[in-house]
């Protein structure tokens, strides 16, 4: 296993159109997590699964952000009439039970 | 103001140096406190975690937390160019467990050779 995959790595959309990304996270992995990070910031949580589940989501996610993990295993973040404000690295973590994240390198969204 | 405060940096040091990184927060639920290292254009990785106040070390990395003064402390022995990256720290509440973190901006460092 090489760790958490994130597709695609680089996205550059026009603003209004709509986006989904991509996270694999690692196979034994039940729980998966998304966070946001823009430019000289730290990560902000978005949402959280524990296997297909959505537990938790911030509200940062607004409506036109929607997540889901269908069967428990990759999961796809989808945001809907993008806007400028919506630039940002998008990354997905995973881990096992209470243990440490492992996140992957990110999908960094530029809309223009 | 930030539940997780970090100065931004950048913090320069040389090759060999004994690097100290901090951080402060003000939810004094905090539980679990964890550093990560994260390279240009990559995904943040795990160096350390602790779970309430005390010490941890892991070879060159030294971790710290003083639950009474809302403190967290990183520290790097003999610093390498290697180390040069953005080191986050985070809190969480442990309530959810590892479920929510809350990072700081990070701190930038750079090791000179």
């Amino acid at each position: 296993d090489t760790g958490v995959s994130q597709d695609p790595r680089h996205k550059i959309t026009k603003r209004g159109q709509n986006v989904t990304f991509r996270c694999d996270p690692i196979s034994e992995h039940n729980r998966l997590y998304w966070y946001r990070q823009t430019l000289g910031q730290g990560p902000e949580f978005l949402t959280y699964f524990q296997n297909e589940a959505q537990l938790e989501k911030s509200r940062l996610l607004s409506d036109r952000f929607s997540a889901e993990r269908p069967k428990g295993s990759f999961s796809t973040l989808e945001i809907q009439r993008t806007e400028q404000g919506d630039s940002a690295m998008y990354l997905c973590a995973s881990s096992e039970g209470g243990s440490g994240y492992t996140f992957g390198s990110g999908t960094r969204l530029t809309v223009v | 103001q930030k539940e997780v405060e970090q100065d931004p940096g950048p913090l320069s040091v040389p090759e060999g140096a004994i690097v100290s990184l901090n951080c402060t927060y003000s939810n004094s639920a905090f539980q679990y406190f964890m550093w990560y290292r994260q390279y240009s254009r990559k995904g943040p990785e795990l160096l350390m975690y602790t779970y309430s106040s005390g010490n941890k070390e892991d070879g060159r990395f030294t971790a710290q937390v003083d639950k009474s003064s809302k403190y967290i402390s990183l520290f790097i022995r003999d610093s390498q160019p290697s180390d040069s990256a953005t080191y986050l720290c985070a809190g969480n509440d442990g309530n959810t467990g590892f479920q929510k973190l809350v990072f700081g901006t990070g701190t930038r460092l750079l090791v000179s050779p």
